[in-house]
């Protein structure tokens, strides 16, 4: 199956700071990468399309301006969660379909555990 | 109406027990619909996805897709203590803009 890496794997910084998490397609070229949040026992929360060349899509809560999204490749990117809180702790997955068109599997990152003391 | 529905469990089977995971979704215009399983602390990995009304099957995973009723399931047969994860059910939705949308997830735990 396709890969998708993400980095780092976990971080703990400290509040008010600003942490990066990269996410990329290894063997495919992804126009289109989503965005997720998982609280502790909770679902995957969709935060936010990031897309390629253009403005990432935020859904309805989701401040822009905190969860800054760069897109900078067919192969890359980025979440930049900004003056991190500890209630921003949680366990961030970025996916991307390999393919186009509406029926198509997302392949997951290995997910990136952000702790916030 | 959650856009995607499961009952979150747990579900306890025997060891090679048929394990039945249920879902619903809302959006009567969706297509594609996935099944992930996530191990504890681990990202989702696809099972299976399904398109078309009825059932699919691969290996001891059956799909069945009724879109009249808005339902998709997996069934799970010899089900095996490894089996044991939280499923996700997956529906690719146009509404809003092409997006994926999954339910809470089903945690499963099967017993040897």
């Amino acid at each position: 199956g396709a890969v998708v890496s993400q980095h780092p794997s976990w971080v703990i910084c400290k509040s008010g700071t600003s942490v990066k998490i990269e996410c990329r397609s290894l063997d495919f070229q992804a126009t289109t990468m989503f965005w997720y949040r998982q609280f502790p026992k909770q679902s995957l929360m969709l935060m936010a399309t990031s897309n390629e060349g253009s403005k990432a899509t935020y859904e309805q809560g989701v401040e822009k301006d905190k969860f800054l999204i760069n897109h900078a490749s067919l192969t890359l990117s980025t979440l930049t969660v900004t003056s991190a809180h500890p209630e921003d702790s949680s366990f961030y997955i970025c996916s991307a379909p390999r393919t186009s068109g509406f029926n198509n599997e997302q392949f997951f990152g290995p997910g990136t555990r952000l702790t916030v003391l | 109406q959650k856009e995607v529905e499961q009952n979150s469990g747990p579900l306890s089977v025997p060891e090679g027990a048929i394990a039945s995971l249920n879902c619903t979704y809302s959006d009567r215009g969706s297509q594609s619909f996935f099944w992930y399983r996530q191990y504890s602390g681990k990202s989702p990995e696809l099972i299976m996805f399904i398109y078309s009304n009825g059932d699919k099957e691969d290996g001891r995973f059956t799909a069945q897709l009724n879109k009249a009723s808005q339902y998709v399931s997996l069934l799970i047969r010899d089900s095996q203590p490894s089996d044991s994860a939280t499923y996700l059910c997956a529906v690719n939705m146009l509404s809003g803009g092409f997006k994926t949308i999954f339910g809470a997830g089903t945690r499963l735990f099967v017993k040897a």
